[in-house]
């Protein structure tokens, strides 16, 4: 099974300021990889898909890059409605399996 | 818009099945673009994949819960189904549906989850 490792497990960053997160799998996904990000009491919501492609209505301070097995998310200056936690997800073909980071949570320094 | 809405009871006891449905608006389950997940997420941990069901009633399912989950889907009622045998105290979670895209695998669209406690 594909293991996918995210660090830190928190962030603490000031308003305005750039955060960067990382993502590594157990082994190469090529892009396969999703990041969400999931506020208290909410349903992950898509940021990203294909490790690079921001989904619909993604604001562009959020970015993202990697491939093979290395993965980052970057939020270029953090907003008040960025905290929550960040998840990853590898996506294979075959055999079909979804396999989920253990989250970063990022908050307000 | 695409809209995903869990259903079913809160409380299952030990041993017993728990069962779940969504039901999709916005979209139709015969489409053959998409697959149709379910997700869980114990209280205060991470996210796993239970599994998917296609619009022909084929399923993929997490090697770990393979044994005691039947996914199934009714296109006439754009609903498709969760069901759990055997559960314990550690299939306590919040359980979300979500639309797993055929030729990706990313989830797009989510239901707002449901809380299943299981509990005599």
């Amino acid at each position: 099974e594909r293991v996918m490792t995210q660090s830190p497990a928190t962030l603490s960053v000031s308003l305005g300021e750039g955060a960067t997160l990382s993502c590594k799998a157990s082994e190469n996904i090529n892009s396969n990889l999703a990041w969400y990000q999931q506020k208290p009491g909410q349903a992950p919501r898509l940021l990203i898909y294909g490790a690079f492609t921001r989904a619909t209505g993604i604001p562009d301070r959020f970015s993202a890059s990697g491939s093979g097995t290395e993965f980052t998310l970057t939020i270029s200056s953090l907003q008040s409605e960025d905290v929550g936690i960040y998840y990853c997800q590898q996506y294979s073909y075959w055999p079909p399996s979804r396999t989920f980071g253990q989250g970063t949570r990022v908050d307000i320094k | 818009q695409v809209q995903l809405q869990e259903s079913g009871p809160g409380l299952v006891k030990p041993s017993e099945t728990l069962s779940l449905t969504c039901t999709v608006s916005g979209a139709s389950l015969t489409s053959g673009r998409y697959y149709w997940s379910w997700i869980r997420q114990p209280a205060g941990e991470g996210l796993e994949w239970i599994g998917r069901v296609f619009t022909n009633g084929s399923s993929d399912l997490n090697a770990s819960l393979k044994s005691r989950v039947t996914l199934s889907i009714e296109t006439s009622k754009n609903q498709f189904s969760l069901r759990l045998t055997s559960v314990t105290a550690a299939d306590t979670a919040i359980y979300y549906c979500a639309r797993d895209r055929v030729v990706a695998g990313y989830f797009d669209y989510w239901g707002q989850g449901a809380l299943v406690t299981v509990s005599s």
